[in-house]
């Protein structure tokens, strides 16, 4: 299995710059999150789809974050503009979500991003 | 809303000492709680779980039991290696909260093992 595969891992920006992250699942699996990782907050939810619908987006910090996810095998975080808080590792996970049930979430290496 | 506390890090050990990460939790629900593993540069990896009280998960060596009565899940092994060295992550999944199929994590834990 390839597991969740993110890219880039790393991303340089400046300020008001756009900035794209992109995340496949793992195939079958039919719900994917993001996290966002800083120092000071930790790992926090930022928002989730379940079969390419978007169920909790309450994490995400601002009108600048979006997602979508328009097909079963890709998805997309993007900052828009950029600000240098935004500075933190980004990662996707998916899971397989069968009868009410979640089973494992699978992570992916993670975007590491820097905002200058 | 709810949430999840680590003991602070770093926690640094000798090898084959005894390791406790304690973890405690707050949910409105009945969670699931989960012990995640980062080493350096990589993802998150799924270490053990537990879905009702008094479950016991294990793995590589790893247990940790759910205590509802002290909301608590604290990680233990018995005799700790160098390779064992990374951040810790305790959380839950509460199907009553918010975020229902999302996790809260703790701030993470990073142990380190001395030779």
């Amino acid at each position: 299995d390839a597991g969740v595969i993110q890219s880039p891992r790393h991303e340089v920006t400046e300020m008001g710059q756009e900035v794209t992250l992109r995340c496949k699942p793992i195939s079958g699996h039919n719900s994917l999150f993001w996290y966002r990782q800083t120092m000071m907050r930790g790992l926090e939810l930022l928002i989730y789809f379940n079969n390419n619908v978007p169920i909790d987006d309450s994490g995400m910090p601002e009108d600048r974050f979006s997602a979508k996810m328009p097909n079963a095998s890709f998805s997309t975080l993007k900052i828009q503009p950029s600000e240098p808080r935004d500075s933190a590792v980004y990662f996707c996970a998916s899971s397989r979500t069968s009868g009410g049930s979640t089973y494992e979430q699978y992570f992916g290496p993670g975007t590491r991003l820097t905002v200058t | 809303g709810d949430s999840v506390t680590q003991m602070e890090g770093p926690v640094t050990l000798s090898e084959e000492a005894f390791l406790t990460i304690n973890c405690t939790y707050t949910a409105t629900g009945y969670p699931s709680l989960f012990w995640y593993v980062q080493y350096p540069g990589e993802g998150l990896q799924l270490l053990l779980k537990a879905t009702k009280a008094d479950d016991k998960g294990s793995n590589k060596g790893f247990e940790a039991t759910y205590r509802k009565e002290t909301t608590s899940f604290h990680l233990e092994k018995g005799s700790v290696q160098v390779s064992d060295s990374a951040v810790y992550f305790c959380a839950l999944k509460d199907p009553s909260g918010g975020g229902a199929d999302g996790l809260t994590f703790g701030k993470g834990t990073h142990l380190i093992i001395q030779p």
